[in-house]
């Protein structure tokens, strides 16, 4: 079946540092959407991309989608205490059923 | 403006027991999904609901089962509660059946004993 690969899995980082997280589809999407969920808390939305090769940004966040339309990435800059939690990649199957990735944890170092 | 909410909040079932949870959609969408989220898990899709019609299905057995009522609010029933089956159950409610944003509530945590 279609499958979405997130990693890492986890990543550490010491505040002020960039964090990256890449998400694969084993099929082309139509479009991907990306979440944040904080320690204890639900999935929030943070932006979707629709375009090949599309790419936007949120402040300090970078999204990116694959020319392809099988790749994403998210990159945060200047990592920040309020950055943490664990980033979710949704791609959008043909079917328009959402495939989720398995989250990239974003724990800052002390 | 109302986000979406959930009911109830946390429960404890034993095995074989069945289970009802609640949602009522954020003002203004008709469409509502249910995930379930293991801990440390991502969310896995088990079914949407549109038109108070299920239009798509994840992979879970028939044990889990849904309805959405004429004011779009909905249910997930789980039937025959296995301790696997304990989770965080988020509803997600989105408008149309055209994948967009997704807005989730708090969720349900079910703990099966």
């Amino acid at each position: 079946g279609q499958q979405v690969m997130q990693i890492p899995q986890y990543q550490h980082v010491q505040e002020g540092e960039d964090f990256t997280t890449y998400c694969n589809s084993s099929t082309t999407l139509s479009n991907i959407q990306w979440y944040k969920q904080r320690p204890g808390g639900h999935p929030v939305f943070l932006i979707q991309l629709v375009k090949s090769g599309e790419v936007k940004k949120q402040k300090r966040l970078t999204f990116q989608f694959g020319e392809a339309k099988k790749n994403s990435s998210l990159h945060i800059t200047a990592t920040q205490t309020t950055d943490v939690g664990t980033y979710f990649c949704a791609g959008c199957a043909s079917n328009y059923q959402l495939i989720w990735g398995a989250g990239t944890k974003l724990i800052i170092k002390p | 403006d109302a986000g979406v909410t959930q009911s109830p909040t946390h429960l404890i079932k034993t095995r074989g027991q069945q289970v009802t949870l609640r949602c009522s959609p954020k003002s203004g969408h008709d469409t509502v999904s249910w995930y379930q989220q293991a801990l440390g898990q991502g969310p896995q899709f088990i079914f949407q609901y549109y038109e108070e019609e299920e239009r798509q299905r994840g992979n879970f057995p028939d044990r889990f089962s849904g309805h959405q009522f004429p004011n779009y609010s909905s249910e997930l029933n789980v039937n025959a509660l296995l301790l696997g089956d304990s989770a965080l159950y988020l509803c997600a409610s989105s408008l149309g059946l055209i994948t967009g944003e997704l807005f989730f509530g708090e969720g349900s945590r079910l703990t099966v004993l």
